[in-house]
């Protein structure tokens, strides 16, 4: 199986209820952050991005909310399904062609 | 849609062989990327190329070259494959406009024995 996600952080929710990932970030000058979720044996896949000149993005049953004083970034799925389950991580980028990664969250949707 | 490939998803080498990896992305991406992803470590940057026969050094290129000959292709090449470098090994490809998501491949499990 898939060893990546053998150490990270697990979110279980129930289907049906809204899941909060949450993602630090580290260099204050970041100016853009990306959403990827990345399913089992596969490559990630964006979800959706936010600059810093917004706090808000919304997409299709996702959310990013950007805090720039904390350095925090997080990810809301609206009635998660069981095709959610996955391992999300932020990405951040100053700018350049350098993108920042995190380690990723692991979320588990419960039948 | 974009497409990210990458020519194996899985692959068993042998300590001392000579490894090549291969990506190729169809929308005329500038940029490509080569990480690789281990467990706790998130995706670190081995090698970077914003055009043909460019290339930057990453965040661990140690024991890893690469080529990009053509636009849409940038090989990875491990030049004696070493256990360490057993391995999630995932490409991406971006436009070189700032500010600009990267697209992703599959991935290859690169498992040396």
């Amino acid at each position: 199986g898939e060893s990546v996600g053998l150490h990270l952080p697990t979110l279980s929710v129930q289907e049906g209820d809204n899941s909060i990932i949450n993602c630090a970030y580290s260099n204050s000058a970041s100016d853009y952050f990306i959403w990827y979720k990345q399913e089992s044996g596969k490559g990630p896949q964006f979800i959706i991005d936010i600059r810093s000149n917004m706090d808000k993005r919304q997409g299709q049953r996702v959310t990013v909310l950007l805090n720039k004083t904390v350095k925090h970034l997080s990810l809301q799925i609206a009635a998660t399904q069981p095709g959610d389950s996955a391992v999300y991580f932020c990405a951040e980028n100053m700018g350049t062609y350098k993108y920042i990664f995190g380690t990723g969250t692991r979320l588990k949707v419960l039948a | 849609d974009v497409k990210v490939t990458q020519s194996s998803r899985y692959l068993v080498k042998r300590t001392g062989e000579k490894v090549f990896l291969e990506c190729v992305q169809d929308m005329d991406h500038e940029n490509m990327f080569w990480y690789r992803q281990d467990p706790g470590l998130g995706l670190r940057l081995i090698y970077f190329s914003y055009d043909v026969k460019m290339k930057e050094k990453g965040d661990i290129p140690e024991g890893y070259s690469v080529s990009r000959e053509k636009k849409e292709r940038f090989s990875l090449i491990l030049e004696s494959a070493s256990t360490n470098q057993t391995s999630m090994y995932l490409c991406a490809s971006s436009f070189v406009n700032l500010n600009t998501e990267a697209f992703f491949g599959q991935g290859t499990r690169l498992t040396v024995v």
